[in-house]
């Protein structure tokens, strides 16, 4: 299975720009995704990636190294509704095929 | 036009209950999912299910069992209701492993489970 580690909670100003890292251990990578959830409501995805890179959407941005086990979802011009719990899943090629999540990064925007 | 939808939002019951939760969804998806999520809100999965397999998380009680009358529909029931199972119980779907490598999932707004 993997092993996927992020910051509990950070905290940001409104209009700065924060990272929130993500570090997994899998046998076989296939896919890390980023999901926002607001308290009481469902998750939503936010990006995908599988190949190396940054995938840029908007104010948020989402950065995956394959090599390294790692990807950051980088959020730009924080506004006070991003404060929000964010979520890093990564599929495993083995047979579920279904992501495991991240216990998530509560992220608090402050005026 | 709600994509994934569940019934009941909030669910108060007894120790010892058998209680069922519903989920629908119209995106036309073959895969559907249960998850809980802890006080800790750490998402855990629960099944996996499209017509052709189910896949258990095998940490699962076997009094949590899944039920799919149709392709749109996947419910949970839970059987004798322990203080434990109190969390919030998330629906989802996906297009499945065919739709390619995104396969995006869609979630339910949840369902507020307390056990008494």
């Amino acid at each position: 299975g993997q092993n996927i580690d992020q910051p509990t909670e950070m905290t940001a100003t409104e209009g700065a720009i924060v990272q929130i890292n993500c570090t997994y251990q899998t046998s076989g990578f296939n896919g890390l995704f980023w999901y926002q959830q607001h308290a009481g409501e469902a998750p939503t995805f936010l990006s995908y990636n599988v190949l190396d890179g940054l995938e840029e959407k908007g104010r948020f941005s989402s950065f995956l190294s394959r090599s390294k086990g790692y990807s950051y979802l980088l959020l730009k011009e924080l506004q006070m509704k991003d404060s929000a719990s964010y979520l890093c899943a990564v599929r495993d090629r083995g047979g579920s095929y279904i992501p495991t999540f991240g216990r998530g990064t509560s992220l608090i925007v402050h005026p | 036009d709600t994509a994934v939808s569940q019934t009941p939002k909030y669910l108060v019951t007894q120790m010892g209950n058998d209680k069922s939760i519903k989920c629908e969804q119209n995106l036309g998806h073959d895969t559907m999912y249960w998850y809980k999520q802890d006080s800790k809100k750490f998402l855990k999965i629960m099944f996996s299910y499209n017509n052709k397999e189910l896949i258990i998380n095998e940490t699962v009680p076997n009094r949590f069992s899944p039920k799919s009358p149709d392709k749109a529909h996947l419910n949970l029931h839970i059987n004798s209701l322990e203080l434990g199972d109190s969390a919030v119980y998330f629906c989802a779907s996906s297009q499945g492993r065919s739709a390619g490598a995104t396969d995006t999932q869609y979630f339910g707004p949840g369902t507020r489970l307390t056990v008494l």
